[in-house]
């Protein structure tokens, strides 16, 4: 089963609004989330993680996430979407159970709209 | 510092080929990975490295092999290369001074590899 789910492809927001990419996670205990960014041709960015403490995270670039361990989900937000951050996203889980490897979602495909 | 950096960029291989993917990170990690990145399908570990001399099969290791002799290099050997490699190839660094690795990782730019 899939450790880590993006369930958009795409999202579309227009310049200025709250964007909301998604993440649900399935592994047992606590995990360790991160998001990360990929723009074209390039490889990926580190944007933020969750090990412990505090379920609202801030990184990069004014983005944030919100760990909710109920919902099993760690959705990535920004309270005002800029031209610039249309990219790539990725949510990453590091599964204990399996030791030293980080599952990666499918990504999800974010255009913010001038 | 220069980060992580993948040689070559790009490559095209015919079936039956082989070829070594350099990639090299001057960070001092003790931790390195390869991942392959198809559309659609996000990012799969190929082999990960907890540290020099010690290396572990990811989620999709067939067809590939890989060594750590350095701190700083993690080469990646394709020995019989196959359409089914066609792929963007990505190498990562990341430092943990436990085995309940918490940091992020560092990625380099990529290697785009076509088998035809």
């Amino acid at each position: 089963a899939q450790s880590v789910a993006q369930p958009e492809d795409q999202v579309n927001v227009a310049e200025g609004n709250p964007l909301t990419v998604k993440c649900t996670y399935s592994v047992s205990g606590n995990p360790y989330l991160f998001w990360y960014v990929q723009y074209p041709n390039r490889g990926l960015q580190f944007l933020l993680k969750y090990i412990t403490g505090d379920n609202l995270v801030k990184g990069s670039y004014g983005f944030e996430a919100e760990f909710n361990k109920s919902q099993t989900s760690f959705h990535l937000k920004k309270p005002s979407a800029l031209v610039s951050d249309s990219a790539l996203y990725f949510c990453a889980v590091r599964d204990l159970r399996t030791g030293n490897q980080f599952y990666f979602g499918t990504g999800t495909s974010l255009t913010v709209i001038p | 510092n220069a980060g992580v950096t993948q040689t070559p960029k790009f490559r095209i291989l015919k079936i039956g080929q082989s070829m070594t993917l350099q990639c090299t990170q001057d960070m001092n990690h003790n931790y390195m990975y390869w991942y392959r990145q198809d559309p659609g399908m996000g990012l799969k570990l190929i082999y990960y490295s907890v540290g020099a001399g010690i290396t572990d099969k990811g989620e999709v290791p067939n067809g590939y092999n890989v060594s750590r002799s350095t701190t700083e290099d993690f080469p990646l050997r394709l020995e019989l290369a196959a359409p089914s490699q066609t792929s963007v190839y990505f190498c990562a660094s990341s430092y943990s001074r436990t085995q309940r690795i918490r940091h992020e990782q560092y990625f380099g730019p990529g290697t785009r590899l076509t088998v035809t």
